[in-house]
């Protein structure tokens, strides 16, 4: 079974430019989340997807910060325009939640954002 | 500052060594994952702990949660340098448990193991 895939691995642009990145989840799993993972730090979560709804966007900076998952499968972030310390591993996680709650996150690999 | 402080945050071991990794909290935790990352990947799932008092093993690695709830530690016997990597503990802090994946990480523990 695939796991949840993320690209691009690495990004290398200079401030103000935009920027985009793409995951694809887990098949069957309805949650999706995005968060961001700071040299030498964990992962600090920006944004919440249940199927296409984002259920919890209460960190994500939203004046340069966007995301949407539509049809709630992959989903795509974007930041217009970068800064540098939007320098971070921008991980992708999903997980089925049912009923019994959410079950394991599942990780992708990361995508590597270096803005200079 | 760290709603979940590890400890320590780097570790350097001889391979066979046991080790402890600890992830403390000040509030209660309702849900605490352990995870390894090596270095430009993602994160892979350990175990998951709940119940306090719960402890649970894979391979040479087990987790406890103490009593309280607001302590888990991660011990692995005889390491091997496949072992290394980075350490995170996640944890679902909202009371009742209903954070469904909003996980607090704690800042990791690095451990590099030497053949």
């Amino acid at each position: 079974e695939a796991g949840v895939v993320q690209s691009p691995r690495y990004k290398i642009i200079e401030k103000k430019q935009p920027v985009a990145f793409w995951c694809n989840p887990i098949s069957g799993h309805n949650t999706l989340y995005w968060y961001r993972q700071n040299l030498g730090q964990g992962p600090e979560l920006l944004i919440r997807y249940e199927n296409e709804e984002a259920v919890d966007d209460s960190q994500l900076p939203k004046d340069r910060f966007s995301a949407e998952r539509l049809k709630g499968v992959d989903s795509t972030l974007k930041i217009q325009p970068a800064e540098l310390g939007d320098s971070a591993v921008y991980l992708c996680a999903s997980s089925f939640e049912g009923l019994a709650g959410a079950g394991e996150l599942f990780f992708g690999e990361g995508s590597r954002l270096t803005v200079l | 500052s760290q709603e979940l402080e590890q400890s320590p945050q780097s570790l350097i071991v001889q391979e066979g060594k046991n080790l402890t990794i600890n992830c403390t909290s000040s509030k209660t935790l309702y849900g605490l994952y352990w995870y390894k990352q090596k270095y430009g990947e993602g994160l892979i799932f350990l175990m998951m702990l709940q119940k306090g008092g719960e402890e649970k093993s894979h391979e040479k690695i087990t987790a406890k949660l103490d009593e309280k709830k607001q302590q888990s530690s991660l011990h692995i016997t005889a390491s091997q340098p496949s072992h290394a990597g980075i350490y995170l503990c996640g944890a679902d802090m909202d009371a009742g448990g209903t954070s469904y994946g909003k996980l607090t990480f704690g800042q990791g523990t690095i451990l590099t193991v030497h053949p």
